[in-house]
């Protein structure tokens, strides 16, 4: 089965922390994703990577920044946290191409 | 830039009743791919269905199947015989490259017994 683990399921931090979202996944897929989703707006891309080491920003990248140094394992950084950005936040992988993508369960990050 | 609508914030239906679930994209792109996902209670996304557009027959998986008609730009879901196990989002994606899936803002959808 495909599995795309992400580390935490709940987390609650304070404003200004550096907080750090960990997903790795077992595919051996190269394309990966960070998605945060809020009521109402659905899904929106924070930043994606194509490759190792790779990194391309989406619709949302102001105040986050993601790395990617071996092919299974995308991280998430919040640098200061900040209220605005309690949310869910979702990783996902897919093959090259076309192939859809496969989610983690999500992390619910609360930024108190 | 391609977006997507999804007009129906919540829905609900009867267990074993059927429904249908809205979504219009926007794209000048001839060549993509349309998927519908769901989330239930416990977060995970899971993949419904998925759909070609330069395929004219309409995708099918089990009680589910999608209703393509690619010059109105819409997709829409139908849920045979709902089940209790189907209440969930449900969301509408859009993908012309392999890296930019975009999605709808979801539809809620309850099945009461």
């Amino acid at each position: 089965d495909v599995k795309v683990t992400q580390s935490s399921r709940y987390l609650v931090k304070r404003t200004g922390e550096k907080v750090f979202l960990e997903c790795v996944q077992d595919m051996d897929h190269e394309n990966m994703f960070w998605y945060r989703q809020d009521p109402g707006l659905g899904l929106r891309l924070i930043y994606f990577s194509y490759d190792v080491k790779m990194k391309e920003k989406g619709d949302i990248p102001e105040g986050y920044s993601v790395s990617r140094e071996k092919k299974e394992r995308f991280s998430l950084i919040l640098e200061s946290a900040s209220t605005n950005q309690t949310s869910m936040y979702l990783c996902a992988s897919s093959s090259a191409g076309t192939g859809p993508l496969f989610f983690g369960s999500g992390t619910q990050l609360s930024v108190l | 830039a391609q977006t997507v609508t999804q007009s129906q914030p919540e829905m609900s239906v009867q267990e074993a009743e059927t429904v249908t679930l809205s979504c219009t994209y926007d794209t000048s792109e001839s060549n993509y791919y349309l998927f519908w996902y769901k989330q239930p209670p416990s977060r995970q996304m899971i993949l419904v269905i998925r759909q070609e557009a330069y395929k004219q027959q309409n995708a099918t998986e089990n009680r589910f199947s999608v209703n393509f008609q690619k010059a109105a730009k819409s997709f829409s879901l139908k849920i045979s015989d709902s089940q209790l196990g189907d209440t969930a989002m449900y969301f509408c994606a859009f993908m012309f490259e392999g890296y930019d899936m975009r999605f709808g803002a979801g539809t809620r959808l309850t099945v009461k017994p």
